[in-house]
């Protein structure tokens, strides 16, 4: 069974960093040929695809938000980890991870993070 | 403003077919493959047609994809309360080199 999960804080304040983990089990980097990504929804909008990473470590990132995006994965952890720097209001979003093989196949349940003071 | 469009909104009545549609240009739509997911609200989406147009275990036939050009359609045939969703669809984009959304489609059963 896949499964994957979010963690992370909840709210955090404008200008700060945001520090997600993706913790995922039933498939393995070293076994797999595809990569986790990023998504993320505003409340009411739609998805918005922030940034990937493959099993062999190579990486993608949106276009618009590459300059506050890192991505990195702990293959021994079965983690994923994204930070974005200077974080605004309009950041408030369900950020979810998901599998990426021949499409988003599995999804995490999303955890909401609002940015305010 | 997402890269591909999708209607608003789509409803029909129970048992009848609905079409979603997704429109984009030859460096999406047109040249990669698409893929569809269902988001009932308050939970995360669902893929429902992947790559080449498969459907994951668990997924009913009365879902099915189709792409002509740079526009793909979602069918649903059968139509129960339950699919009562919003539909997103997705693919890769060669110039802007990112994974493209539409902006989604709210299907009302009727």
């Amino acid at each position: 069974q896949i499964t994957l999960k979010e963690s992370g804080p909840t709210l955090v304040k404008p200008t700060q960093t945001l520090t997600l983990t993706c913790t995922f089990s039933g498939f393995s980097f070293s076994s797999f040929g595809g990569g986790v990504a990023w998504i993320r929804q505003p409340p009411g909008k739609a998805l918005e695809w922030l940034a990937l990473i493959y099993w062999d470590g190579d990486k993608r990132f949106s276009p618009s938000l590459k300059n506050r995006l890192t991505i990195t994965k702990d293959t021994s952890k079965n983690q994923v980890v994204l930070t974005m720097t200077s974080m605004d209001p309009v950041d408030t979003a369900t950020y979810y991870c998901a599998r990426r093989d021949m499409a988003f196949d599995y999804w995490g349940q999303g955890t909401l993070v609002t940015v305010s003071s | 403003q997402s890269v591909l469009t999708q209607p608003p909104s789509v409803s029909a009545a129970p048992g009848q077919k609905v079409t979603i549609s997704c429109s984009g240009s030859s460096s999406n739509v047109g040249n990669n493959d698409v893929s569809w997911y269902q988001q009932v609200p308050g939970t995360a989406p669902k893929l429902l047609i992947g790559d080449n147009n498969k459907r994951p275990s668990g997924i009913p036939d009365r879902f099915s994809a189709s792409k002509s050009g740079t526009s793909a359609t979602l069918g649903i045939t059968g139509l129960q309360t339950g699919d009562e969703a919003d539909y997103y669809c997705g693919t890769w984009d060669t110039i802007l080199r990112a994974w493209v959304f539409g902006g989604g489609t709210k299907l009302t059963v009727l």
